[in-house]
């Protein structure tokens, strides 16, 4: 019941393919958030979309961009997928993020 | 640079034994906290934050400005506590960072 959903849950992909991944935040959450979660390690910060504009990126390449939209809807796209990409990548929505976000359950990506 | 450390990697208690997960950070300006856990099998979750001072689960965390300091404290640990428990500042940026984690066992 957290309304944050993303699709697909694994993926498995080659190096050099491009892949897309998707999420559906909670109604009402203007604010959303990607990150990339290594084996072991806490999320890192991809970049965040309010409103559907970008306002916020961490250190991650332009390979790595995204979309935001109307319906609360978002994705995010990977180009030219590299070994180190696999991971597992989580969608975080909040209506204000003082509040704190509400995270879905990730995408577990794989690049062989 | 900002930075969020939690320095232990992992931390094992008794069941009935005080318990306190340490954060330490770096920031510039007041960043606004929160701790996050992900229990096993789990999506991660929000815990706490410190601007509402609550207490979930009979963990509270104070906020130390002195010391940089987050840590996240309950008096008597319970197994169903045994989770990932994530620190993670809010910056002037609204981008949220985490730490690197604490896995927390509660022996029984």
């Amino acid at each position: 019941e957290t309304g944050v959903t993303q699709s697909p849950t694994h993926l498995i992909k080659t190096r050099g393919q491009q892949v897309t991944l998707r999420c559906s935040s909670q109604s009402g959450h203007n604010t959303v958030s990607w990150y990339q979660q290594a084996l072991g390690q806490g999320p890192q910060f991809i970049f965040q979309y309010y409103r559907e504009e970008e306002n916020g990126r961490g250190n991650f390449p332009p390979r790595f961009s995204g979309l935001q939209f109307p319906n609360y809807s978002s994705e995010l796209n990977v180009n030219a997928l590299e070994l180190d990409d696999s991971a597992l990548y989580l969608c975080a929505s909040s209506l204000e993020d003082r509040v704190g976000y509400t995270f879905g359950s990730g995408t577990r990506l794989t690049v062989v | 640079a900002q930075r969020v450390t939690q320095p232990e990697k992992l931390l094992s208690v008794f069941k009935g034994a005080p318990v306190e997960l340490k954060c330490n950070y770096s920031y510039s300006g007041s960043p606004e906290l929160f701790w996050y856990v992900q229990y096993s099998r789990q999506r991660l979750q929000l815990l706490l934050r410190h601007i509402s001072r609550e207490s979930i689960k009979g963990f509270t965390a104070d906020l130390n400005k002195g010391e940089t300091s987050f840590h996240l404290k309950k008096p008597f640990a319970q197994e169903e506590d045994s989770a990932m428990y994530y620190c993670a500042p809010l910056d002037s940026a609204r981008q949220l960072t985490f730490g690197s984690g604490t896995q927390l066992t509660v022996l029984p």
